[in-house]
Formats: structure tokens, C-alpha cells, sequence
């Protein structure tokens, strides 16, 4: 099976950095992604991770360690659009009908 | 196009009834899949279909009957639902469930818009 986990909530200003952890046990690893959700619509897609190492893409940026079942996203740059739900998921073996299953989420308030 | 499109966007439906989701996407991907979704909740997996065979049942009760007519299309057939169910369901689909390491975006999961469920 899979357990995901971040945290419940965090707070930031606008224009600092915020750093969303998320740490997985898995029977089988095929992928890390991140995902933002704004209330009432449906995720979209930020990064993903297969590899270890660090991807950047703006403002955005994810790390992953396998070894250490380890995560994180980081915002630079906040802004007030930026507060959204930022789901963390894995997504298990292809052998495991590639499973994708997410942590619990963690909700990101930016204020001025 | 990194598009899944959803249909309808909301539905009410009463408990006899009968209604279906529908997902769609030409993006030639090859795995699709379901998801429910309740407020403040993370998406909870349903199904996953491979190369338009069911792989992953997550046990959902038979009310709920997935459907993959063609590579392109995924239906959710709805029946004799409880109030419970009113979700945001939502679809989505991956470009290959045979790749294993590909570490660039291309091999990402999109999610369509959902499907705004209310079972009355």
C-alpha cells in the first residue's frame, strides 16, 4: 500500500517562500506529482518527479529523494493566487495498475 | 492539447435514477481513470483502466460501472445512487502505463475539470 503525508495547513506572506513537504511510504514507486487545487475546481498539474534530484519551472520547484521517501515543493515568489490546495501524489508500479494516490493535501494561505 | 474534457460539468439526479459521466481525451494516452472527490478531501482513486482493460477496481460498490468503449472515451454509468455520493468526480489520463522512468512532464497525469455530482 501506499501512506502519504503533508501537512494540514500553512501560512505565508506574498512575495516570501514556502516550502510543502510530503513524505511517502510505498510498496512501489513510479513517479512523484504535484498538483494545485483552488476551491471548487479540479487539480492541475505542477510538477513531477521520477528521479532524484531537483525540477524547477518558475516559480515552482519540486525535489525528490527516493532513499528517503521525500518530497517538497517549494513557492518563491508568493502571490495571492497562490492560495490553493497542493496535493501530493505518488503513483505505484505498473505491475500495481499504475496507481496514482494522493496525500491529504495542504492548504496554503498567502497573505498581503 | 493537454485537454481531458468532462461531461456535464454538473448533474443532479435523483436516487432512481439512471445518468453517466463521460471523459474524453485524444492525447493517444493509455491509461484513464476515476476519481471521487469530497469537499476539503483529497481525490479518492475508483478505477484505473490500461489499454481499455479494467487494472484497478478500488471497491466500489456496483452502483457505480466503469466503461471504456475506445482508447479515447471513459464513461462512469451511475444508478440507484445515495445522497453520500454527491461528489466532484473527476477523470484523468496518462500517456503510457508501460513507462517506467521517464523523468521529463511528458509522462504527467491530467486531471479534466470534474464532474459536480448532487444525488437528491
Amino acid at each position: 500500500g501506499q501512506n502519504i503525508d503533508q501537512p494540514t495547513e500553512m501560512t505565508a506572506t506574498e512575495g516570501a517562500i514556502v516550502q510543502i513537504n510530503c513524505t511517502y511510504q510505498t510498496s512501489g514507486f513510479n513517479g512523484l506529482f504535484w498538483y494545485q487545487q483552488h476551491a471548487g475546481e479540479a487539480p492541475t498539474f505542477l510538477s513531477y518527479n521520477v528521479l532524484d534530484g531537483l525540477e524547477e519551472k518558475g516559480r515552482f520547484s519540486s525535489f525528490l529523494s527516493r532513499s528517503k521517501g521525500y518530497s517538497y515543493l517549494l513557492l518563491k515568489e508568493l502571490q495571492m493566487k497562490d492560495s490553493a490546495s497542493y496535493l501530493c501524489a505518488v503513483r505505484g508500479l505498473v505491475t500495481a495498475g499504475n496507481k496514482l494516490t494522493f496525500g491529504g493535501g495542504t492548504r496554503v494561505l498567502v497573505k498581503p | 492539447d493537454t485537454e481531458v474534457t468532462q461531461t456535464p460539468k454538473h448533474l443532479v439526479m435523483g436516487m432512481t435514477n439512471k445518468k453517466s459521466l463521460k471523459c474524453e481525451q485524444h492525447m493517444g494516452h493509455r491509461a484513464m481513470y476515476w476519481y471521487k472527490q469530497k469537499a476539503k478531501k483529497p481525490p479518492e482513486l475508483m478505477f484505473v483502466y490500461s489499454y481499455e482493460k479494467l487494472s484497478i477496481n478500488e471497491s466500489v460498490p456496483s452502483r457505480f460501472s466503469p466503461e471504456c468503449p475506445n482508447s479515447s472515451l471513459l464513461n462512469l454509468h451511475l444508478h440507484a445512487l445515495q445522497p453520500e455520493d454527491s461528489a466532484l468526480y473527476l477523470c484523468a489520463s496518462n500517456p503510457s502505463p508501460l513507462t517506467v522512468s521517464r523523468p521529463h512532464s511528458g509522462n504527467t497525469i491530467y486531471f479534466g475539470e470534474g464532474s459536480w455530482l448532487t444525488v437528491v
